[in-house]
């Protein structure tokens, strides 16, 4: 089955400089990759997803670039604010009729004001 | 983005009583829902597939008898926690698939305690 691997654990920047974390994927068939914010508690929301026929996206100060060829795909948060502090967790898709996904073990970003 | 909704947001129960925990999609109809589970700091483990009116999909090593799940509309999903014990106590969050698209909305999220 499909295996993601996220990197680092735990990540603290300063506001205002740029933050990114890094997965890996094992299915090379996944084409569909989305990242989830989750804070304290809360449930875990949207920011960006890619596809495999995409290298890179862009949403504002959020961006995803995927490398199928090595397996992996990285989030970039650019201008950090402390309100960006929460986990932030990968996903991939398990190729198959249910589409499920499969998500990395979580990144805790710290944006230190 | 769409909504989810899941009710109730937390439940405190005896050991050995059965909770049931609803997920709606509020603003579209999911053929496809799932059911995670998520310990402290730890990432969401997916438990089931549930397929409007089909059978559930369990993954590896949770018990159907005890994770009952019924999708019995395109809007409702829902999960029972038979006769749980306290190792059972953990947050269970639904997603909803929405049609045509490999996006999952989550809902809130249950909190459950077994004491």
């Amino acid at each position: 089955g499909e295996n993601v691997e996220q990197h680092p654990s735990t990540l603290s920047v300063q506001e205002g400089d740029s933050a990114v974390i890094k997965c890996t994927y094992s299915d090379s068939a996944s084409n569909y990759f989305p990242w989830y914010k989750q804070e304290l508690g809360k449930r875990p929301q949207l920011i960006i997803d890619i596809r495999s026929n995409v290298g890179e996206k862009k949403d504002q100060r959020i961006a995803v670039t995927l490398n199928k060829t090595a397996k992996h795909f990285s989030l970039h948060i650019t201008e950090t604010q402390p309100e960006d502090s929460a986990v932030y967790f990968c996903a991939a898709i398990i190729p198959g009729s249910a589409r499920q996904l499969t998500f990395g073990s979580g990144t805790q970003l710290t944006v230190l004001p | 983005g769409a909504v989810v909704s899941q009710h109730p947001s937390w439940v405190i129960c005896k050991s050995g009583t059965s909770v049931k925990i609803e997920c709606r999609s509020l603003d579209f109809q999911a053929t496809t829902m799932f059911w995670y589970r998520q310990f402290p700091k730890q990432s969401l483990m997916l438990m089931a597939t549930s397929n409007e009116g089909s059978k559930a999909t369990y993954e590896q090593g949770v018990e159907k008898d005890k994770f009952l799940i019924n999708h019995a509309s395109l809007t409702l999903s829902t999960l029972t926690v038979t006769s749980a014990h306290p190792e059972d106590s953990s947050f269970y969050i639904c997603s909803a698939r929405m049609p045509l698209t490999d996006t999952q909305y989550f809902g809130p999220g249950t909190r459950l305690t077994v004491l």
